[in-house]
Parts: structure tokens; sequence; C-alpha cells
């Protein structure tokens, strides 16, 4: 079974810039969620969606992060303009569903690098 | 509020048993979690407690106790490809219908020949 895909793997750019990090969450997962990792720290839940709707995005820095989910399948998450503070690991998480057993598989991330 | 605490770093020595700690504050507590975690890649699932007792699973044991807000991963016969960060995370039903894992910080642990 395919795990969860992320790119790209790495990414560098300058403040200001935009940038966007795509998912492919496990087959058949509807739950999909985005996760920042800052060195050093454990992942910080920054939204969730069911299907492709949004669960929860309370942590979620809406003044510069967006994200989406057409149709259900994969994702984008995106930021625009970046701060030097954004740099960190991105990590997109699937579940089946959202019972309380559910188990998230993790992907191997984009690391960000703001400069 | 919700806060998660664990030791920053640990050391051990190749064959023996180590004991990684873990204690919450949650309000709508539903569920902790380990996570294995090697430097540079995703986190991976290694357990899941609900209720309290020992949960064994080759050479890793996650415990919990729900009234006193504690859990343990126990790893035993170590070996040098253990080494990494273990987080702990709890998912949460406060605010939330569905839940959503809170982390801690990890534990890097480092096992020595």
């Amino acid at each position: 079974e395919a795990g969860v895909a992320q790119s790209p793997r790495y990414k560098i750019i300058e403040k200001r810039q935009s940038v966007a990090f795509w998912c492919n969450p496990i087959s058949g997962h509807a739950t999909l969620y985005w996760y920042q990792q800052i060195l050093g720290q454990g992942p910080k839940l920054l939204i969730q969606f069911q299907n492709n709707g949004v669960v929860d995005d309370s942590q979620l820095p809406k003044d510069r992060f967006s994200a989406e989910r057409l149709k259900g399948v994969d994702s984008t998450l995106k930021i625009q303009p970046a701060k030097l503070e954004d740099s960190a690991v991105y990590l997109c998480a699937s579940s089946f569903g959202t019972t309380n057993t559910d188990t998230q598989y993790f992907g191997p991330g984009t690391r960000l690098t703001v400069l | 509020g919700q806060n998660i605490d664990q030791p920053t770093e640990m050391t051990a020595t190749e064959g023996a048993i180590v004991q990684i700690n873990c204690t919450y504050q949650t309000s709508g507590f539903n569920g902790l979690f380990w996570y294995q975690q090697h430097a540079g890649e995703a986190p991976t699932f290694l357990s899941y407690n609900v209720l309290d007792g020992l949960e064994e699973k080759g050479r890793f044991s996650s415990f919990l106790s729900r009234s006193k807000g504690y859990s343990y991963l126990l790893l035993k016969e170590l070996q040098m490809k253990d080494s990494a960060s273990y987080l702990c995370a709890v998912r949460d039903l406060e605010g939330s219908n569905t839940g959503k894992l809170i982390f801690g910080q990890g534990t890097t642990l480092q096992v020595k020949p």
C-alpha cells in the first residue's frame, strides 16, 4: 500500500515570497491533516479536512496560510507571504476516518527554509 | 488548557531497557499515541492506549494511567536503530467533536554501543 506522498521535499525561499506544498493521502483515507513541525518541537496541527470540508483550522494563521482539498483527495497548503518564522517541516497525514481509534499516517514532509 | 511533558533527551546502551515517560493535562482526553521519528523522516505510529494498562507489541510496550495523566513507552533489547525521537501525542476532544492530536516536544533517544 502506498503511503502519504508529499512534494517538494525541500524548499528554500526568501521572506515575503509565496510557496505551495502538495499532499496525496493514502487511498481511501477520508481525513487529511497538515502539521507544522518547528525544529526541536512536536508537530502542531494547522488544518484538518474531512473529505473536502474543513473540520478544524483554529491554529491556521489565516492571514498568510491557506489550504484546500478539492475533490476530497489531494491537498495543497500555501503560504503567502512567507515570514522567517515559517521555517519548519510541513507534514501531511491522513487517516481512514475520525473515530477514536483512527491512526494518522504521516508523509515524509516538506522542509521549508525562509531566508 | 493542554499540556504534554516528556524529557528532552535520554541516553541508553545497546541491549538495555529504557522507559520514556509522558505526562499530560487535557480537558477532553480520548486516547494517547506514541510515534517514532528518525531525524529528517516522518513520524511512524508505534502504539495507542485509551484504557488503563499495558499494551505490548514486540520489543515496545506502552502504559497508560488516565487518573494520573501518565504514560510511558518501554523499549526492550535496545538496538542502534532505535536512536530516534519519540513523540507522545494525546487526542483531545475539547472544542472539537472529532478530536485532534496534541503532540509533546519529543524525547530524543541516543543508543550507544
